[in-house]
């Protein structure tokens, strides 16, 4: 079985400073890992991803994330936070399974807050 | 050119009516998923369609029942509505078996309202 963790439901930072989001998986096998980002009464958009090779994985709007395998962490990063990134944020992690047709475990989301 | 789109985007109804939410890709995908988001914002598989085969069902009541008439569409149909149906139902694909196995598009969601 699987699962993940996402610490602090909601997140506050202020415009400009550093974004930490923080996700920890649980995995019997080597896990595909993603951040998704909900914006309101939208659909999830994938941030990135891991699937194997580099740690260190970057994506769109300046979003990066390392895979620490010895922690069992994925966490999100960015340098500085915009207001347009407030938005609920989802860590992922799949498995590939016989069919490879494996759904999404998700986190219970994180709610990013940007104040000015 | 909407990837994955889904209708209606709203849809309220009363308690013990039959509904169905429709679902189409359009990115040539093999699989296609639906996922139930509750009001806490949890978002939890329901089922997933490869080549009009079901491969997972997570212990989904059966008044859920999924329905792929082409490997473009899955349709979602639920019986006997619940209060605890209420939620946001959404749909995805994925290209799996590509090599891009589990990366998922999904759909802007349906937010279903039980009466």
């Amino acid at each position: 079985a699987q699962s993940v963790t996402q610490l602090g439901s909601h997140v506050s930072v202020s415009e400009g400073a550093l974004v930490l989001l923080r996700c920890n998986y649980s995995s019997s096998v080597p896990p595909y890992l993603f951040w998704y980002v909900q914006y309101p009464n939208q659909g999830l958009q994938l941030l990135l991803k891991y699937t194997t090779g580099a740690t260190l994985v970057k994506g769109i709007n300046g979003f990066e994330a390392e895979f620490k395998k010895s922690e069992t962490s994925f966490h999100l990063t960015k340098p500085s936070a915009h207001m347009s990134d407030a938005a609920e944020y989802f860590c992922a992690v799949s498995q590939i399974s016989g069919g490879g047709a494996d759904g999404l475990t998700f986190g219970k989301g994180t709610h990013l807050i940007i104040q000015p | 050119d909407t990837a994955v789109s889904q209708t209606p985007k709203y849809l309220v109804t009363q308690m013990g009516n039959d509904k169905s939410i429709k679902c189409e890709q359009n990115l040539g995908h093999d699989t296609m998923y639906w996922y139930k988001q509750d009001s806490k914002k949890f978002l939890k598989i329901m089922f997933s369609y490869n080549n009009k085969e079901l491969i997972i069902n997570e212990t989904v009541p059966n008044r859920f029942s999924p329905k792929s008439p082409d490997k473009a569409h899955l349709n979602l149909h639920i019986n006997s509505l619940e209060l605890g149906d209420s939620a946001v139902y959404f749909c995805a694909s994925s290209p799996v078996g590509s090599g891009l196995w589990n990366e998922q598009f999904f759909g802007p969601g349906t937010r279903l309202t039980v009466l």
